[in-house]
């Protein structure tokens, strides 16, 4: 199975701030089959990004995909209050499908 | 309003089975695959399992292959995952997932997801 690692664990930054989200995996993922996913606690995961790059509906464009091949990364301009949660990456590309582990962002 | 509400968790023991349902509403699941997610509470995410629209094509994880079962009712508006031999690393609240994509073959991402129900393995 395709193992996505997502850097770092946890990220400390401020409001207003520029966030940046790392996905790893270990094989190559096509860019369109790789999505995005915020999860506060308490609720399920909504969908930021799908296919690396396209914002799911209602999603500001604060949030930015990119990336190919290994490596893809979300991007969060200026953070807002509520945008502090925990980020997972997700690869559709190939059966079984996977999740990263997880990178929390905090208020720093 | 896409709602999906997940149903059937509970207390089990190890090797026992149990069936979890989810009912869709606000939308008709037909046409869509859908997915079945894990999360033990304070840890990531497991997919574990998805089914396209008409049943066509079906993925699940290693770790429940051979044990666990997707199937849909596109009638009643409604999927489900029987899930045998329990194990207590099966421990988790499950979430039922739409998938983002309509009347496509592919299993892909979901964008609309259920509060999910609990499933307890222990002795």
């Amino acid at each position: 199975e395709i193992v996505l690692t997502q850097s770092p664990g946890t990220l400390s930054l401020s409001p207003g701030e520029r966030a940046t989200l790392s996905c790893r995996t270990s094989q190559r993922v096509s860019g369109i089959y790789l999505a995005w996913y915020q999860q506060k606690p308490g609720q399920a995961p909504r969908l930021l990004i799908s296919g690396t790059f396209t914002r799911a509906t209602g999603i500001p464009d604060r949030f930015s995909g990119s990336g190919s091949g290994t490596d893809f990364t979300l991007a969060i301009s200026r953070l807002e209050p509520e945008d502090f949660a925990t980020y997972y990456c997700y690869q559709y590309d190939t059966s079984p499908y996977t999740f990263g582990q997880g990178t929390k962002l905090e208020i720093k | 309003e896409v709602q999906l509400v997940e149903s059937g968790g509970g207390m089990v023991q190890p090797g026992r089975s149990l069936t979890l349902s989810c009912a869709a509403s606000g939308f008709s699941i037909d046409g869509y695959a859908m997915h079945w997610v894990r999360q033990v509470p304070g840890k990531g995410l497991e997919w574990v399992s998805g089914i396209n629209w008409n049943s066509a094509r079906i993925a699940y994880a290693d770790s429940v292959k051979g044990r666990f079962t997707i199937s849909r009712d596109n009638v009643k508006n409604s999927l489900y995952l029987q899930m045998n031999s329990l194990r207590i690393e099966d421990t988790a609240l499950y979430y039922c997932a739409k998938d983002r994509r309509r009347s496509s073959s592919e299993i892909t991402c979901a964008d609309y997801w259920g509060p999910g129900t609990q499933v307890t393995v222990s002795s």
